[in-house]
């Protein structure tokens, strides 16, 4: 069982469609991290989501974070293929000092 | 992401011998962190370590594996006997003086594929 869940594992999409990726836990953060991978590469932070309902916005991107710090979300409209990748949420916890990962969503858009 | 360095990003090895990955850390960071991820799954925390000191290992396998961050040079992963289960891409990462909980940014390297035959 992992610390942090994400649904769905995988998802397969037309181009122009919307889409949400959800991460959730029972445990609370002090703060979150949504992370994109492409194969063969590093992690590369999109944003940290640090305050209970915290909404932030990077182009179609949208991520909010819960009211109890316990669970978020990735919303993307009218996704495009090079938003294929795989998507990763991290949590720091408040008695902790390292990231905890989720399992990760992997996102096809098709042209 | 490119700040952290590390190497090889390819590593072929074959059962029983030993790998070492190694990681210089972004300038002034003085934070290091260990994750493995397994193919079509996400990453998992290994160890953290600070300038000499491991501060969290308890990711860590406790036969094997081991890491150290020296006063001087990079943080080195090292796995010692390796087997198929090894295989897996490791990712670097680090972050400044006073680490992830404060709210500061970790930044990752581009991972260490181990590929073991």
């Amino acid at each position: 069982t992992q610390l942090l869940e994400q649904s769905p594992q995988f998802l397969s999409i037309q181009e122009g469609e919307n889409l949400t990726v959800y991460c959730n836990s029972s445990s609370v953060f002090s703060s979150l991290q949504w992370y994109r991978q492409e194969p063969g590469e590093g992690p590369v932070l999109l944003v940290t989501v640090v305050t209970g309902g915290e909404v932030k916005k990077l182009k179609r991107l949208t991520f909010q974070f819960g009211d109890a710090r316990k669970d978020s979300s990735l919303h993307i409209t009218a996704a495009q293929p090079g938003d294929t990748g795989l998507y990763l949420c991290a949590g720091v916890m408040d008695a902790g000092n390292m990231l905890t990962f989720g399992g990760g969503t992997r996102l096809m858009v098709k042209p | 992401n490119a700040g952290v360095m590390q190497n090889p990003r390819h590593l072929v090895r074959r059962r029983g011998q030993e790998a070492r990955l190694r990681c210089s850390p972004m300038k002034g960071h003085s934070h290091v962190y260990w994750y493995r991820q397994l193919p079509e799954e996400g990453l998992k925390f290994m160890v953290y370590l600070q300038k000499e000191n491991i501060i969290d290992e308890s990711g860590m396998p406790k036969e094997r594996f081991s890491a150290e961050f020296p006063k001087e040079g990079p943080s080195i992963l090292r796995i010692q006997q390796v087997v198929r289960g090894d295989s897996a891409a490791y990712f670097c990462a680090s972050s400044p003086s006073t680490g992830v909980l404060s709210g500061n940014t970790i930044y990752f390297g581009e991972g260490s594929w181990l590929t073991v035959v």
